[in-house]
């Protein structure tokens, strides 16, 4: 079946640095994937996606690349603000007859610090 | 934002009692979706609709029961609430099957129920 495997958090980072959060999936077929985040008392939002390999997805700094001879989509952004604390998600599409289906990952927690 | 409510946005309720949520939408989006989201498990389906009175199951449907009578309301129910569906509950929705912007799923508030 479908899984998605993410790193393990909380994750806490210093302003401005670096962060990568990692992301493997195993899939049948062709799927599309991505990245949802969830700010603190609310529902998930998307934060980016790629349908095809080679494919980047990028939205408000933050990009992740679809690679399938590693079967990764790891999210990465260059300097994160504190605003960016949220828990992140990676998730995978597939289609059925009755509608596209998302598996999701356990999800990871990031926190930026002044 | 997407039109999506969830109600009640909070419940606590019984080990045995029935509960129904409610899922509501005002995009006239054809599918609906109930997820639950646990600690270590990240968000899992339970069950989809993908039209009036059109339903399916998900990965985790045993103990749930959905129904689906207007477009707009998805309703989820436990007919005997246990302990472990203590979790938050997301409803989302979608408007396309295949291709194009619309097939992104948009997620509700959600509901966070506590089962004593």
């Amino acid at each position: 079946g479908n899984s998605v495997t993410q790193m393990e958090g909380p994750v806490t980072l210093s302003e401005e640095a670096f962060l990568t959060i990692n992301c493997t999936y195993t899939a049948t077929g062709y799927p599309s994937l991505f990245w949802y985040v969830q700010y603190p008392g609310e529902g998930l939002q998307l934060l980016l996606k790629a349908t095809k390999a080679d494919d980047k997805g990028s939205n408000k700094g933050f990009e992740a690349t679809y690679r399938k001879e590693t079967t990764s989509f790891h999210l990465e952004k260059g300097s994160v603000q504190v605003s960016d604390s949220a828990v992140y998600f990676c998730a995978l599409r597939t289609f059925t007859g009755g509608g596209n289906k998302l598996t999701f990952g356990t999800g990871t927690q990031l926190k930026v610090e002044l | 934002d997407a039109g999506i409510t969830q109600s009640p946005r909070h419940k606590v309720t019984e080990t045995g009692t029935p509960v129904t949520l409610r899922c509501h939408q005002t995009e006239n989006h054809r599918y609906m979706y109930w997820y639950r989201q646990d600690p270590g498990h990240g968000l899992r389906l339970i069950h989809y609709s993908y039209g009036v009175k059109d339903t399916d199951k998900g990965e985790v449907s045993d103990g749930y029961s959905v129904s689906r009578s207007k477009t707009e309301d998805f309703l989820l129910t436990l007919e005997s609430a246990t302990s472990s569906q203590t979790s938050v509950y997301f409803c989302a929705i979608s408007e396309s099957k295949l291709g194009g912007p619309g097939n992104e799923q948009f997620f509700g508030p959600g509901t966070r129920l506590t089962v004593l």
